[in-house]
């Protein structure tokens, strides 16, 4: 039971451009999501988080959008580096407050 | 600061093995985890241990087991390796446990195979 979805396995984008992941949930218990990176032979780092109360939070030349009544979440970068290339993760918090659920990710390649 | 590392980077086991992964973190957090990464799945929580001398299960706790030694480690043992734990875990630690759950903090990963 796939309760994160990230149905886009991987996204290519230009230098510059905007990048759009995407992530859809099922669980309308989680009140809390984040957003994870990872790059190659490394462990995840954290991005950016959104609490269910809000519908956007953003950081730097990176936003997260929050549509509840479409249980879906988007994450842009804006503009978009080539370092920026690597693995993105969205996460919902579950009710038992040590419950990460994480969705298969988007590998997103940003080309000079 | 190490933050948390993960000893060892990779392993091969013979089905019926048994093996300890180690975690350690120098960041004085309170809660760790355990997660494994398979292709097409992302991280699923196997334990956590959101304070020293407790554990708890997650999501695939079935066939490990974990011991919170002291603050600082937390590890995972398998006690007999089937080839469906192969699989790349990760080890993570964060401040406390929630609401809401903190950023966690994640180490490089152990690749283990089992044949």
């Amino acid at each position: 039971d796939q309760q994160v979805k990230q149905n886009s396995p991987s996204l290519s984008v230009q230098e510059g451009r905007i990048s759009i992941l995407n992530c859809d949930y099922t669980n309308s218990m989680f009140d809390y999501f984040l957003w994870y990176k990872k790059y190659p032979a490394e462990g995840p780092t954290f991005l950016i988080s959104i609490s269910s109360i809000k519908d956007k939070n953003e950081d730097g030349r990176f936003t997260v959008f929050l549509n509840k009544s479409a249980k879906h979440l988007s994450l842009h970068i804006v503009p978009s580096q080539p370092g920026d290339s690597a693995v993105y993760f969205c996460a919902g918090e579950g009710y038992n407050n040590n419950d990460m659920r994480f969705g298969a990710g988007t590998r997103l390649t940003v080309k000079p | 600061n190490a933050g948390v590392t993960q000893t060892p980077k990779f392993q091969v086991l013979k089905t019926g093995q048994s093996m300890t992964l180690q975690c350690a973190q120098d960041m004085n957090h309170n809660s760790m985890y355990w997660y494994r990464q398979d292709p097409g799945m992302g991280l699923r929580l196997i334990y956590y241990s959101a304070s020293e001398g407790t554990t708890d299960k997650g999501e695939v706790p079935n066939g490990y087991n974990v011991s919170r030694l002291n603050k600082r480690e937390f590890s995972l043992r398998l006690e007999s390796a089937a080839p469906s734990q192969t699989s790349v875990y990760f080890c993570a630690s964060s401040v406390a446990g929630g609401p809401p759950l903190p950023e966690q903090y994640f180490g490089p990963g152990t690749r283990l195979t089992v044949t």
